[in-house]
């Protein structure tokens, strides 16, 4: 099916794991973004890239690693999880719409506990 | 500073009626987008409306407008005869100038307003 899907779309891990969340788009889409929700933040940037090989730090990168090899895969890595990284994690895509303005794309979204 | 305020932590509105979310920006762009999302409780981000800031008319997409005050430098939402299906959380996010090479398409998003249509 053509879209933007996540995996897991559910992890419970431990404090100290690596962990690594995938995203994948059929859309060959240029730009992709891992963004997290938490109460009372909306969502917050953690990493962007602008094509394969391209990447930059958002908001909130500390903790996290990104990689994008193949411009329809960005995963996403926790080097060493912890509790504060339990978070509702979304991978969106973007492409120049039409009207000219670059709309996003939202996967279902991934939640990681960290215990 | 917040870049993107939105002052109303929840809103209740009747069926049919209308209802008006708020959000405020804060940039020095002058070429700049703004979009509001739609958050069901099953969790996915719905696109609703883009207003960029050259454009001279608010945007509308069906029962969503954006009023769109440049000088106040605010973006409402206004969501015309409300239905059951629009309970959800809603937020606007602002995407600002590309910057150099065309890469910054980033968004900065507010923290939302939570919406219950009651029937």
């Amino acid at each position: 099916d053509a879209g933007i899907t996540q995996s897991p779309r559910y992890k419970i891990t431990e404090t100290g794991r690596q962990v690594t969340l995938m995203c994948h788009q059929t859309w060959s889409h240029s730009y992709m973004f891992w963004y997290r929700q938490d109460l009372g933040h909306g969502l917050r940037l953690i990493y962007y890239s602008a094509a394969a090989d391209i990447t930059d730090k958002g908001e909130v990168p500390d903790g996290y690693v990104v990689s994008r090899s193949k411009t329809e895969n960005f995963p996403l890595t926790l080097e060493s999880a912890t509790r504060s990284q339990t978070s509702v994690y979304f991978c969106a895509s973007s492409w120049q719409q039409p009207g000219g303005y670059y709309e996003q794309y939202f996967g279902p979204g991934t939640r990681l506990t960290v215990t | 500073a917040q870049k993107i305020t939105q002052t109303q932590p929840g809103m209740f509105v009747q069926e049919k009626e209308a209802v008006t979310l708020d959000c405020t920006y804060d940039t020095s762009d002058q070429s700049y987008g703004l979009f509001w999302y739609k958050q069901p409780s099953s969790g996915e981000m719905i696109f609703l409306i883009y207003q960029g800031s050259y454009d001279e008319q608010n945007a509308t997409e069906g029962r969503y407008s954006l009023n769109f005050q440049k000088a106040r430098k605010s973006a409402n939402l206004v969501i015309s005869a409300s239905q059951l299906g629009d309970s959800a959380m809603y937020f606007c996010a602002m995407r600002e100038a590309p910057g150099f090479g065309g890469s910054n398409y980033k968004l900065t998003f507010g923290k939302g307003t939570l919406l219950t249509v009651n029937p």
